[in-house]
């Protein structure tokens, strides 16, 4: 099956710094990239979608200055969140869809970000 | 808004039991999906639904779309402790982006 990868897996940063968390299908090319956010006990949500080439589309209430999303190529999209705050601390899962007609989306493994 | 409701959030149950988690909607959707996840790691695919009316079994589960394909139904059998995990169903409304149900935690004890 198709796989996607995340790194890091865990990250614990300081109050103020960046984080960049990396998203890649690793056996197919992906035109579209999706970023979840998952706080404890609760189910995912859409942060972003990104599309290879052009600007992500933000949902609402997410900040896009703070939340920066890049999808350079078929099989790589970044997401940096930047002046990490304690309340940024959540479970960051991305998703993939392939280039084929299917809906199917396939999930990474998530990151795990703990701001201190 | 929460447009996909899944119940029932919570669920402990003893390994052999029967169990059924709904997720109901008012909107249409062209497909539904169920994934498990586990504590620390991205949810795993169960299942697509596509068609109204649609039942598919996958071992000792068994996935149904409702015939307007606003609501769909995971059923259980003889459930394990293997089982256990937090189930999601999701679908999509615009393009391909998915909204996620609020998910049931499934607890199956030996």
């Amino acid at each position: 099956g198709a796989v996607v990868s995340q790194h890091p897996s865990r990250v614990i940063c300081k109050s103020g710094t960046s984080v960049k968390i990396e998203c890649r299908s690793l056996d197919f090319q992906a035109t579209t990239m999706f970023w979840y956010r998952q706080f404890p006990k609760q189910s995912l949500m859409l942060m972003a979608t990104s599309n290879e080439g052009s600007k992500a589309t933000y949902e609402q209430g997410v900040e896009k200055d703070k939340f920066l999303i890049n999808h350079a190529s078929l099989t790589l999209s970044t997401l940096t969140v930047t002046s990490a705050h304690p309340e940024d601390s959540s479970f960051y899962i991305c998703s993939a869809k392939p280039r084929t007609g299917r809906e199917t989306q396939y999930f990474g493994p998530g990151t795990r970000l703990l701001v201190l | 808004t929460q447009l996909l409701e899944q119940s029932p959030q919570f669920l402990s149950i003893q390994e052999g039991e029967n169990l059924t988690v709904y997720c109901n909607s008012s909107s249409v959707f062209s497909s539904l999906q169920w994934y498990r996840q586990e504590p620390g790691e991205g949810p795993v695919l169960l299942v697509t639904v596509v068609t109204g009316g649609e039942v598919k079994k996958l071992k000792r589960l068994t996935f149904q779309f409702g015939d307007a394909r606003k609501d769909s139904s995971l059923h259980i059998t003889a459930a394990q402790p293997g089982d256990t995990g937090l189930y999601l169903c999701a679908g999509a409304l615009r393009g391909y982006a998915l909204n996620f149900g609020k998910g049931t935690s499934l607890l199956v004890t030996p």
